[in-house]
């Protein structure tokens, strides 16, 4: 079965803190996508993980990709209120499983909420 | 770039209505996809097009539902006879090529949100 688990799927965060969300695909693909999502709005595109041991950063947020232990890890240093929103991780399908080449399979995503 | 942009954003309808959403992509785009997302999950895939060919419909998209790119430009997705249980958000999305063969990022719309009362 095709299956993305996120954990934490609610994170309550201080402002300046630091923490990492989990990501666990169940395929062989090399390819993970980061999303963030604002209640009510679309998904906002922020990392694109193309091989193992990939590391991407912007700003606050930091992505990682062990493509061996199928778990990717979005890292947030020094947390602000504006980063409060939802977090999809989702893979993308390289086989065909049952044709599904090149889709996204989503995890349920991380709300996380940043308070002073 | 104007982005992906979806119409209606909102819709409410009874049950037992057809509805339809329209999607234009982003302007070259030749992969369009559809995905629907419920409350408190991630988007689920419906379907995805090269240029004008669907190339794969999910599971979850029954025989109520139909989608077309007739010009390999904008979509459209058809839900006939709704139920309460088509209530969702329902999200297009486009990319350059295949994002298997060329890393690109997948772009996503506002999505249209539809009430089925």
């Amino acid at each position: 079965e095709l299956k993305v688990e996120q954990n934490p799927l609610f994170l309550s965060m201080q402002e300046g803190k630091n923490y990492t969300i989990y990501c666990n695909y169940s395929t062989t693909s090399d390819r993970l996508y980061w999303y963030r999502q604002d209640p009510g709005k679309s998904l906002e595109s922020l990392f694109v993980l193309l091989s193992n041991g990939a590391v991407k950063q912007e700003g606050r947020l930091m992505a990682s990709l062990d493509t061996k232990a199928r778990l990717s890890t979005l890292h947030i240093t020094a947390a602000v209120h504006d980063l409060s929103a939802t977090y999809f991780c989702a893979e993308l399908l390289i086989m065909n499983y049952g044709g599904s080449q090149g889709n996204l399979i989503f995890g349920k995503g991380t709300k996380l909420s940043v308070k002073p | 770039d104007t982005g992906v942009s979806q119409d209606p954003r909102h819709k409410i309808t009874k049950r037992g209505q057809n509805v339809t959403f329209r999607c234009d992509p982003i302007s070259e785009h030749n992969r369009l996809y559809w995905y629907r997302q419920t409350l408190g999950q991630g988007p689920e895939f419906l379907t995805y097009f090269q240029n004008e060919a669907q190339l794969e419909k999910s599971r979850l998209l029954s025989d109520r539902f139909s989608a077309e790119r007739p010009k390999g430009s904008f979509s459209t997705l058809e839900i006939q006879r709704t139920e309460q249980g088509d209530s969702a958000m329902y999200l297009c999305a486009s990319s350059l090529v295949s994002a298997v063969h060329s890393g690109n990022t997948i772009y996503f719309g506002e999505g249209s949100w539809l009430t089925v009362v």
